[in-house]
């Protein structure tokens, strides 16, 4: 079945500076890989998603950039603000559908 | 619209009750799925259900049984509950008949298990 994997665990930067969390999966069938992001206490959110025929995607401050040959993809967020303190989950399809499948999450934190 | 509704929010069993966690969507979604989040764990599939009348097992099924009541509810029942399944219970659902499309999640269930 499919794994994702998930790095960092914890990740902690100072406000305006750029944050890169990266995820691996297993199953070449995968076809979807959205990113969530979750606050303390929250249900998580869709923030930002990418299909296997486009290689990167922006939106604002977030983009996203597939490698399918290489079989990972990673969220960069740019000029981080406090309220960018979440937790971050990637998820990738169960094959090319059916359900997806969660990395263990990142924990961001963003100092002023 | 309520969006992805789950009953209880919190919920404290002791070793062997069983009960049933509810959740019901008002966005006419195809596909449904049930979350366990542990620390460090992540979100974790238990069962889903891509369609009306159909379910399948995701990561983590054992010790859960589902039911797809109609297309607008699913349910997850344990029959015996365990320590072990202390947790945070999220239900979530998508338009497509496939995981290829945004999940809308419930607002978890904190069940305890004593």
């Amino acid at each position: 079945g499919e794994n994702v994997e998930q790095h960092p665990s914890t990740l902690s930067v100072q406000e305006g500076d750029s944050a890169v969390i990266k995820c691996t999966y297993s199953d070449s069938a995968s076809n979807y890989f959205p990113w969530y992001k979750q606050e303390l206490g929250k249900r998580p959110q869709l923030i930002i998603d990418i299909r296997s025929n486009v290689g990167e995607k922006k939106d604002q401050r977030i983009a996203v950039t597939l490698n399918k040959t290489a079989k990972h993809f990673s969220l960069h967020i740019t000029e981080t603000q406090p309220e960018d303190s979440a937790v971050y989950f990637c998820a990738a399809t169960l094959g090319a559908g059916t359900a997806l499948i969660f990395g263990k999450g990142t924990t961001l934190s963003v100092s002023s | 619209n309520a969006g992805v509704t789950q009953t209880p929010k919190f919920q404290v069993l002791k070793t062997g009750q069983s009960m049933t966690l509810q959740c019901a969507q008002d966005m006419n979604h195809n596909s449904m799925y049930w979350y366990r989040q542990d620390p460090g764990m992540g979100l974790r599939l238990i069962y889903y259900s891509a369609s009306e009348g159909t379910t399948d097992k995701g990561e983590v099924p054992n010790g859960y049984n589902v039911s797809r009541l109609n297309k607008r509810e699913f349910s997850l029942r344990l029959e015996s509950a365990a320590p072990s399944q202390t947790s945070v219970y999220f239900c979530a659902s998508s338009v497509g008949a496939t995981g290829t499309t945004e999940a809308f999640f419930g607002q978890g269930t904190r069940l305890t298990v004593v």
